[in-house]
């Protein structure tokens, strides 16, 4: 099973500020990472599919990069909307399993 | 476009079983592959199974092997997820979601979960 780690579990940060998460992963899976944004109560939504490609409808201030066992996911200038917690998952392989996710809070 | 609205809340006592739909609108449910993601109280998201293009059965992940079945009836556009032998580390949300990709029968790769549906909570409870 591939397993995969972000960091940081926890970020204070403030609007406008750049916000990076990490998402490593126990071997290599190419592009095949997604991310996703999930707010209390909601479902999760999904953000970045293959490593580096906007879904649809999400803002541009959101960028996905890396491949292999390293990605990053990039808030160019932090919104009050996107205070929240975000998660990677591998589509590579099953299972699909989901990084343990880091939640993003006002400074 | 698609959307998937689950049933409501459920109340279970340990050892009972329970078993959560996922009704399909603006698709075929035959057409999509269906998967359930689960989420405890203040932890992250699981992966529980779903439907594999790539052979058309199911697939589980390896903790809930044996203890849940996932089916779909598409006279109805209804996927279902059904769990036995509740316990109170179950009590959780469960999501259902479209796994989105490109591919047939043979080969399929998924870009990720892109419609979910609002999430059924159940709690197992004495």
């Amino acid at each position: 099973d591939i397993q995969l780690t972000q960091s940081p579990s926890f970020l204070s940060a403030s609007v406008g500020d750049r916000v990076t998460i990490a998402c490593r992963a126990s071997q290599g899976m190419s592009s095949y990472l997604a991310w996703y944004q999930q707010k209390p109560g909601k479902a999760p939504k999904l953000l970045i599919y293959a490593a580096s490609t906007l879904q649809s409808g999400v803002p541009s201030r959101f960028s996905g990069s890396g491949s292999g066992t390293e990605f990053t996911l990039t808030i160019s200038s932090l919104q009050p909307e996107d205070f929240a917690t975000y998660y990677c998952q591998q589509v590579n392989s099953y299972p699909l399993t989901f990084g343990p996710g880091t939640k993003v809070d006002i400074k | 476009q698609v959307q998937l609205v689950q049933s409501g809340a459920e109340v279970k006592k340990p050892g009972a079983s329970v078993k959560v739909s996922c009704q399909v609108s603006g698709h075929t449910l035959s057409e999509l592959s269906i998967h359930w993601v689960r989420q405890a109280p203040g932890k992250g998201l699981e992966w529980m199974g779903g439907f594999d293009p790539q052979d058309g059965e199911t697939i589980y992940a390896e903790k809930f092997q044996g203890r849940v079945t996932m089916t779909e009836d598409t006279s109805t556009d209804t996927a279902y997820m059904e769990m036995s032998s509740l316990r109170s580390e179950d009590t959780a949300v469960y999501y259902c979601a479209r796994g989105w990709g490109f591919g047939e029968l043979g080969t399929y790769y998924y870009y990720g979960m892109d419609v979910w549906g609002q999430g059924t909570t159940v709690t197992v409870s004495s």
